[in-house]
């Protein structure tokens, strides 16, 4: 059964401190990650997807199949990235799981 | 933000009265879908719809129904609204299941229910 699993529920780092936000997925097909962010009082939104190797607000993601993990990182955070962040995965069927989401802090 | 609305977006209801959250779309996309967001459990799919008429159910969709008559509209009923279904519900939309595009999936922003 397909499952996405972030372990960290709060997290919270100083500014410009590096931040990394993890995401293990399990999926016995050809996995498609994504992670979105919520802001406070937004709804959800694409930060960026495994496919298109961007880096989006300044923060990266690279699919690593043999540990099975989409990790999300930033070198220096900034007060603005506090917010939401969750991983998904979409299966063949256009299913999208999620993670239960990992709550950044960035501590001025 | 895509074209997507939902309503109401805030409802308080009483346990045993049925209830019907609507998302509408102006997006013309195939895929629609209805999660419910709790403290602990994240988004979870409750029903998704690949098409008019054609619906599936997700991972926790037990007390829940769903229809779609047309493309841009989505509905899912509570039929006898119980304490637990007190959530965020989201709508989102998504078009293409060709692997590797561009598309990927626009929420709405969100109903905040109640059940007494």
């Amino acid at each position: 059964a397909q499952r996405v699993t972030q372990p960290e529920k709060l997290l919270s780092v100083f500014k410009g401190a590096p931040v990394e936000l993890k995401c293990n997925y399990s999926y016995s097909g050809s996995p498609e990650l994504f992670w979105y962010v919520q802001y406070s009082r937004q709804r959800l939104q694409l930060l960026l997807r495994h496919i298109s190797r961007e880096s989006i607000k300044g923060f990266t993601a690279d699919l690593n199949k043999g540990e099975t993990s989409f990790h999300l990182k930033k070198p220096f955070a900034q007060e603005e990235d506090s917010a939401m962040y969750y991983c998904a995965l979409r299966t063949f069927g256009n299913q999208f799981y999620f993670g239960t989401g990992t709550s950044l802090t960035v501590i001025p | 933000d895509a074209g997507i609305t939902q309503s109401p977006r805030h409802k308080v209801t009483e346990t045993g009265t049925p209830v019907t959250l609507r998302c509408h779309q102006t997006e013309n996309h195939r895929y629609m879908y209805w999660y419910r967001q709790d403290p602990g459990h994240g988004l979870r799919l409750i029903h998704y719809s690949y098409g008019v008429k054609d619906t599936d159910k997700g991972e926790v969709s037990d007390g829940y129904s769903v229809s779609r008559s047309k493309t841009e509209d989505f509905l899912l009923t509570l039929e006898s609204a119980t304490s637990s279904q007190t959530s965020v519900y989201f709508c989102a939309i998504s078009e293409s299941v060709r692997r590797g595009g561009t598309d990927t999936q626009y929420f709405g922003p969100g109903t905040r229910l109640t059940v007494l």
